[in-house]
Order: structure tokens, then sequence, then C-alpha cells
């Protein structure tokens, strides 16, 4: 069965630290592999997306991810973590040859000041 | 655009009643998807619809739960009657679909309490 895995929870940074939160994927064929960002009392938002190609993917807000094909992950990072970085950060994946998302248990990212 | 649009944001309501969301897509986008929040199960996918028609709806929980989308510009969700366990926040998502690799966008969400 396809998955998206997060393994933590929540990640603690303190602020102007690089931070990662992991995501792990076991999906069939090329995998599309999707960062969504969660703030309080709202709707996700697209971070970035890994279609082909290049493995760092660049996104919103300063956030990267690198696509690693061996160890089936799709980290994301970001170089200097901001106290606005704190929200709730979900990978996500279609399944294979349909629509609909196979979204992650998510990851609480707290950056302390 | 204003982005995907969902009505109420908050909705408290008694166990037995019906409750009806409702969400705008982005002007455009061609699917719509429903999707409930909620610590124990996280996020759920309940139906999707594409070009107005669902796709689907294996995600719907019951025979409570029904969706419809009567032009490209609207879609409710109902739950007749509620129930305390259908609390949760309901979200509405849009897209463009042409590809498999197509980013969605998601409402603010319905925070939906049954007591």
């Amino acid at each position: 069965a396809q998955s998206v895995a997060q393994p933590e929870d929540q990640v603690n940074v303190a602020e102007g630290n690089p931070l990662t939160v992991k995501c792990t994927y076991s999906v069939s064929g090329n995998p599309y592999l999707f960062w969504y960002v969660q703030y309080p009392n709202r709707g996700l938002q697209f971070l970035l997306k890994y279609i082909t190609g290049d493995n760092l993917v660049k996104g919103s807000y300063g956030f990267e991810a690198e696509f690693n094909k061996s160890q089936t992950s799709f980290h994301l990072k970001k170089p200097s973590a901001l106290v606005s970085d704190s929200a709730l950060y979900f990978c996500a994946s279609p399944t294979s040859g349909t629509y609909k998302y196979i979204f992650g248990t998510g990851t609480r990212l707290k950056v302390l000041a | 655009d204003a982005g995907v649009i969902q009505s109420p944001r908050h909705e408290v309501t008694e166990m037995g009643q019906e409750v009806t969301l409702r969400c705008k897509p982005i002007s455009g986008h061609n699917s719509l998807f429903w999707y409930r929040q909620t610590m124990m199960r996280g996020l759920e996918l309940l139906i999707y619809f594409n070009n107005n028609v669902p796709i689907d709806d294996s995600g719907m929980p019951e025979d409570r739960f029904s969706a419809k989308m009567p032009n490209a510009s609207f879609s409710t969700l109902k739950i007749q009657p509620s129930e305390p366990r259908d609390s949760a926040v309901y979200f509405c998502a849009s897209s463009y679909r042409r590809e498999l690799n197509t980013e969605a966008f998601f409402g603010q969400g319905t925070r939906l309490t049954v007591v």
C-alpha cells in the first residue's frame, strides 16, 4: 500500500538555526511529492513540490526540500528558522494513477525565540 | 482571486440537526475536494469532484453525509442527522487538474461542533 510517513510529531528548533522536517514515502512509480503548511485556524497552504528533475526543490518562504530516491525521503529544510515558521507541516503524495492525495500525519514545528 | 471560500467558519449545532457546509472554489478550477481533519485521524479525503461530477466518494463515512456540486462555482457538504463524532474541521480544496502533479488550494475550513 502506498504511504507517506512523517516520523516526528513535533520538531523544536531555535530561531536562526537550520530546520529539517522529515518525510519518507512508499509509492509506486515516479513519486510526486508535496509539502503543505498549516497555520493555526487556517487551511493548508502549498509550499513546494517535486515532480522530476533537480532533487533540490525550492519553494515559498525560503523553504526547500531534498528528494532522495535511494532513501525514499523528501525532507523539508530551511537554512535559518523564524519564529513565524511555527506551524503544522504536511507531506503529501497522490496515490498512483489518481488525484487522491495521501497526507502524512503532520509535524508540528516550534521555533523558539 | 479571493481563494477558496468556505462558510460558515464556525458551526455549533445540536445532535440530530442537519448541517450544511458551503464552498466556493477558485474560478477556473475544475477539481474540488472535501477533507475532514481531526486530531485522531488527521486529514481524510471525503469526496472528490472533477468537472462537477463526483469521482470518488469512498471517504464519505456513512449515508448521513452527502455532497453536491451543482455548478463549477459552488459545492455543499451536508450531514443529516449530525452526531457528536462528526465534530471536526472540514476543508474544501480546489485545483486545476491536468496532471497528477498539480497542487490544491485549501479554504480556511469550517469548524463544526456537534453537541
